[in-house]
């Protein structure tokens, strides 16, 4: 079990860039959740996959952001023309679920995003 | 909707006392709830969860947690504060679907020598 694993760490890009991070879960594990967390706050949900399939986005996801999981392994997740408000730190999380079963979900470090 | 709320934002504390971290759920039924550490730069760790078995839940680190239905309360304990705990909690709640978790705010954990 190598841990949820997220890259890059941090990112500094400056407003109306796009930015891209990545989220290598555990690897059996076949359900892949991002989250957003500012400071102060607790994480909320944006959205998650079940192998290659979103089934879920918050309305937190507006359209300049896009997540993927396209092999129901790795997920990317991309903001386009950052703003201001996009600052935060962004987690990945993934769990093993089934039918009878609900596993708890895992974290990875983050990607804190600032945008200057 | 289903919530939780983390009854204090800090919790200050010396080396060597108890702890105790309050969290409240709001549900109409049998919940999943979980408490998670998160240390500074880093992501959130698992301490323990509860899954409608054993109301006195035991997690890592010397934490446990107990579910009381008619408090509507899960509240993390430990009996003996090391400066390592020193650290953000988060409670938080699975929804029905189980496709996400909901937190509170976080009470931030101080240890003091």
């Amino acid at each position: 079990d190598t841990g949820v694993s997220q890259d890059p760490r941090h990112k500094i890009t400056k407003r109306g860039q796009n930015v891209t991070f990545r989220c290598d879960p555990i690897s059996e594990h076949n359900r892949l959740y991002w989250y957003r967390q500012t400071l102060g706050q607790g994480p909320e949900f944006l959205t998650y996959f079940q192998n290659e399939a979103q089934l879920e986005k918050s309305r937190l996801l507006s359209d300049r952001f896009s997540a993927e999981r396209p092999k129901g392994s790795f997920s990317t997740l991309e903001i386009q023309r950052t703003e201001q408000g996009d600052s935060a730190m962004y987690l990945c999380a993934s769990s093993l679920f089934g039918v009878y079963s609900n596993q708890p979900q895992h974290f990875g470090d983050g990607t804190r995003l600032s945008i200057l | 909707a289903q919530s939780v709320t983390q009854l204090d934002s800090h919790v200050s504390v010396s080396e060597g006392t108890p702890v105790l971290l309050r969290c409240n759920y709001s549900s109409s039924y049998s919940p999943s709830l979980f408490w998670y550490v998160q240390h500074p730069n880093k992501g959130l760790q698992l301490l323990l969860k509860y899954t409608s078995a054993a109301t006195l839940v035991k997690g890592i680190n010397g934490f446990e947690a107990e579910f009381k239905k008619s408090e509507t309360s899960f509240h993390l304990t430990k009996p003996s504060a090391h400066m390592s705990d020193a650290a953000e909690y988060f409670c938080a709640h699975m929804n029905t679907g189980f496709q996400k978790l909901v937190f509170g705010t976080g009470t931030r954990l101080l240890v003091s020598p």
